[in-house]
């Protein structure tokens, strides 16, 4: 069975930092690209991050770029995202996905239960 | 202008159909992507649906019924959701989703009513 596990989350204060984590089980973790979603409170769905199953490509919305870093450890079947520099406007359950194939496509027929990153001071 | 536009909200009886649209922006021509759907449910995460880019080339996700069907309408540039047969469980949020320049893009969702 498919699962994964988010954990990292937490309050934060504006400028501060955090990693997200991601746990994954019951797949091959290394051949599947993987994505970060979040979801601010009473808000809709953005798209945060996505990396390549060998980790070799990745891809982040404007609102993220250059503060965000996607990553995975393939061998402890593991996703991260280290969250620099944080706004208020980052809070939100943060959800990782598992794509279909080892590049991304979009479809993500799993997903984490999520993590809550608060941004506040 | 967003790249994607869904309703806020919409409301239909149960047994009926209802129909979710989801408007690419000027530009952004619907013939050329592969539309996702999503559902999401409070407190829980997002379903994947399905996903349309063609009559032949169109994909249900796992364990969705057949009365979730996607299209497109190229006239007014939208991909389109129809759910037939509705049942009390498909009130939700409905979210379309493509990939648009190396990135994924949301629609801001819809908010299906099943009364």
């Amino acid at each position: 069975e498919v699962q994964m596990l988010e954990s990292g989350g937490g309050l934060a204060q504006p400028g501060g930092s955090l990693r997200l984590s991601c746990a994954a089980s019951g797949f091959t973790f290394s051949n599947y690209a993987m994505s970060w979603v979040r979801q601010a409170p009473g808000k809709g769905l953005e798209w945060v991050s996505a990396i390549s199953g060998g980790g070799d490509t990745t891809d982040y919305a404007d609102s993220v770029k250059g503060r965000f870093t996607i990553s995975r450890d393939n061998s402890k079947n593991t996703l991260y995202l280290q969250m620099n520099s944080l706004r208020a406007e980052d809070t939100a359950v943060y959800y990782c996905a598992k794509d279909q194939s080892a590049g991304s496509s979009g479809w993500y027929q799993s997903w984490g239960q999520g993590t809550l990153v608060t941004v506040s001071s | 202008q967003p790249v994607l536009t869904q309703p806020t909200s919409l409301s239909a009886s149960p047994g009926a159909s209802a129909r979710l649209t989801c408007t690419l922006r000027s530009g952004v021509n619907v013939g050329t992507y592969s539309i996702f759907w999503y559902q999401q449910k409070p407190g829980s995460p997002p379903r994947l649906l399905l996903r349309y880019y063609s009559d032949s080339s169109k994909h249900q996700g796992s364990g969705v019924p057949s009365r979730f069907s996607g299209s497109k309408d190229a006239s007014t540039n939208a991909g389109i959701l129809v759910i037939s047969g509705l049942q009390s469980e498909d009130e939700a949020d409905y979210y379309c989703m493509i990939w648009h320049s190396t990135a994924v893009v949301f629609g801001g969702g819809t908010k299906l009513t099943v009364l």
